[in-house]
């Protein structure tokens, strides 16, 4: 496609309750990056995919946050036991050449209640 | 202290304003730096990237790089409405980029 896609854009989910976030990365674009976003923050880092495998999962937060991307290209980032504070917008990218810069989805705006 | 240090504003100007946004990082191996424009409910877009210190120039919009102070700026002159945003730096220095707080800017007719 044009562009990064990420479905679903909202999502309210229950406190306790298990989510899956997709992304479709713009075709050809090895690298992609999931990123979480908090009101007036900018986006924080939490997995790098290079290809199908994870190259820094660093900033996942917890063991309840895993991500996959089985193929090299379409990405689910998954989160267990959802809790009141993952509440944020969670950003996917994807870049051909990470120093140049990446491109990024509109985000899906996860709410836990 | 966070390795990405931005002043989250809000910043309000004036239609045909010159807007100085800045940020200073820590890490001295970041090597690539970047602005991205957000708008509300949207995904971040890449203004302009810059490697190591110097300018770079694009339309109305001018990037600065001191390497020495650990400081970056972006420049926007003749600023209109449109440019209502918030306005990110991010840096890369092995992997990953790494965001400013973002600074909100306001541009009033």
């Amino acid at each position: 496609g044009a562009g990064v896609s990420q479905t679903p854009s909202n999502k309210v989910t229950e406190k306790g309750k298990y989510v899956e976030l997709r992304c479709d990365p713009i075709s050809g674009h090895t690298a992609l990056y999931w990123y979480r976003q908090s009101l007036g923050q900018g986006p924080e880092f939490l997995i790098y995919f290079q290809g199908t495998g994870a190259a820094d999962d660093s900033g996942l937060p917890n063991d309840r946050f895993f991500a996959v991307r089985p193929e090299g290209s379409v990405s689910t980032l998954k989160i267990q036991r959802t809790e009141r504070g993952d509440s944020a917008v969670y950003l996917c990218a994807s870049s051909s050449d990470p120093n140049y810069g990446y491109t990024f989805g509109s985000g899906t705006r996860l709410t836990v209640v | 202290q966070k390795e990405v240090e931005q002043d989250p504003g809000p910043l309000s100007v004036p239609e045909g304003a010159i807007v100085s946004l800045n940020c200073t990082y820590s890490n001295s191996a970041f090597q690539y730096f970047m602005w991205y424009r957000q708008y509300s409910r949207k995904g971040p877009e890449l203004l302009m990237y810059t490697y190591s210190s110097g300018n770079k120039e694009d339309g109305r919009f001018t990037a600065q790089v001191d390497k020495s102070s650990k400081y970056i700026s972006l420049f926007i002159r003749d600023s209109q409405p449109s440019d209502s945003a918030t306005y990110l730096c991010a840096m890369i220095g092995t992997d990953k980029l790494i965001f400013g707080t973002g600074t909100r800017l306001q541009v009033f007719p």
